[in-house]
């Protein structure tokens, strides 16, 4: 969805290096979400958010960090890369009633650590 | 605790046929319920959910599914497959019970529809 943008949409790092994956959206939704997706395990939440001084953890959020700049933005970094965080993230953001909400997907970074 | 199970990897049709893409849950309350479809080097795209009401819900693509409480099933189906129906479909499954964010997604379906 052109709404939602992902930067990079690739990435290459090495074990050990921080590095950021960016999030921007369109859309004017308050919610925003940090998903990684694996081979056979679908989709998990790592971190989401419901406005600007709202972050919460998700599943999955040991070794990552998040920071939301404005209801607009929303980034997600790995403090010290490793490569079992290998994967395709994608960030959402969503809109309705509460639960039964409608996601927005970005259009994924596809991340390897070597 | 919640969780979303679609038991087939892949699902082969014939364009022109129907095309079931199945999806069972286990939640604790009474669940909503979603079908994602993701298409190669995109992010998911919404198709259908259902919240409450009618348990046959209409969705994009001319995709629609079926709440079906006592099998805990919620497939996909589509009563004439396009080879452009070809993508990887996801479940998803959230308890508004449980009092927490929590949405839980299947491992995805990769349905191939062969001209």
């Amino acid at each position: 969805d052109a709404d939602v943008t992902q930067t990079p949409r690739n990435r290459i790092t090495k074990t050990g290096k921080r590095i950021m994956l960016e999030c921007s959206q369109t859309k004017g939704h308050d919610r925003m979400y940090w998903y990684r997706q694996d081979p056979g395990l679908g989709l998990r939440l790592i971190y989401y958010s419901f406005d600007v001084k709202d972050i919460n953890k998700g599943e999955i959020s040991d070794g990552y960090s998040v920071s939301r700049q404005a209801q607009a933005k929303f980034s997600l970094s790995l403090e010290s890369a490793i490569p079992n965080q290998t994967a395709l993230y994608f960030c959402a953001t969503s809109e309705g009633v509460w639960g039964g909400e409608t996601q927005y997907f970005g259009p994924g970074t596809r991340l390897l650590v070597l | 605790a919640q969780s979303v199970a679609q038991p087939e990897d892949q699902v082969n049709v014939a364009e022109g046929n129907p095309l079931t893409v199945k999806c069972t849950y286990s939640v604790s309350g009474n669940p909503y319920l979603f079908w994602y479809v993701q298409y190669p080097n995109r992010g998911l795209q919404f198709l259908l959910k259902y919240i409450t009401g009618d348990n046959l819900v209409k969705g994009s693509y001319g995709f629609e599914a079926e709440f079906n409480k006592s099998q805990t099933s919620f497939h996909l189906k589509k009563p004439s497959a396009l080879v452009s129906d070809s993508a990887l479909y996801f479940c998803a499954v959230r308890d508004p019970a449980s009092g927490t964010y929590k949405y839980i997604f299947g491992t995805g379906t990769r349905l191939k529809v062969l001209a």
